[in-house]
């Protein structure tokens, strides 16, 4: 079972549109939830983090949390060609050390 | 400037071969970690290090081998007991253990001829 889980899509959204990158979690202990962004053949870069429940605002991106439902999304408003990548949801589980599960990621394309 | 390098960008290996990937950071980072992505798969961590001197198996630890002599650096080894290492090969580092967040390399792409 995954404990980490994205629909992989794509998701295609048009230029200026606002593109929702939902993802869920198993485990009801996570504290960190971490949003990257990964252009093809290029290495993940952080986009935002959130460790309480609400949302959390970074420019365009807005980041909300909800750990009774046990999902995290990412909203990308007024969305650009540039933004079209793949976006990877990362969960730092109870415990862990440190250690980051990553879903499969979403991939998102901004048509336009 | 501060980051996290890896080298080579691209490596081939014959089948049977061992090789050894570079991951360097100036970041004064504790925590490192080495990380494989596989198409259409999210990474899964191969093993990690928290201090110097110390590190830890992940969830596919086996046919990799590392150590951890300087903080900045922490080298993995790809041994001919993995059978099927074609991946791209992520090094990151974060400042320590807990919720702090992790800084990704630029990645090795590592092909099996």
């Amino acid at each position: 079972q995954k404990e980490v889980e994205q629909n992989s899509g794509p998701l295609s959204v048009p230029e200026g549109a606002i593109a929702s990158l939902n993802c869920t979690y198993s485990d009801r202990g996570s504290q960190s939830f971490f949003w990257y962004r990964q252009y093809s053949g290029k290495s993940p870069e952080l986009i935002m983090f959130i460790y309480s429940n609400g949302d959390k605002e970074d420019g365009r991106f807005t980041a909300q949390l909800n750990k009774a439902s046990q999902y995290v999304s990412l909203l990308i408003r007024d969305s650009q060609p540039s933004d079209s990548a793949t976006y990877l949801c990362a969960v730092g589980l109870t415990g862990g050390g440190n250690k980051l599960t990553f879903g499969t990621g979403t991939q998102l394309k901004v048509e336009l | 400037d501060g980051g996290i390098t890896q080298s080579p960008k691209y490596l081939f290996r014959k089948e049977g071969q061992n090789v050894t990937l570079s991951c360097e950071q100036n970041l004064n980072h504790d925590a490192m970690y080495w990380y494989r992505q596989d198409p259409g798969q999210g990474l899964r961590l191969i093993y990690y290090s928290q201090i110097v001197n110390d590190f830890q198996k992940g969830d596919i630890a086996e046919g990799y081998s590392v150590s951890r002599e300087k903080k900045e650096s922490f080298p993995l080894t790809v041994t001919s007991a993995q059978k099927n290492p074609t991946a791209f090969y992520l090094c990151a580092s974060s400042i320590a253990a807990g919720r702090d967040t992790q800084y990704f390399g630029p990645g090795t792409r590592l092909t099996v001829l």
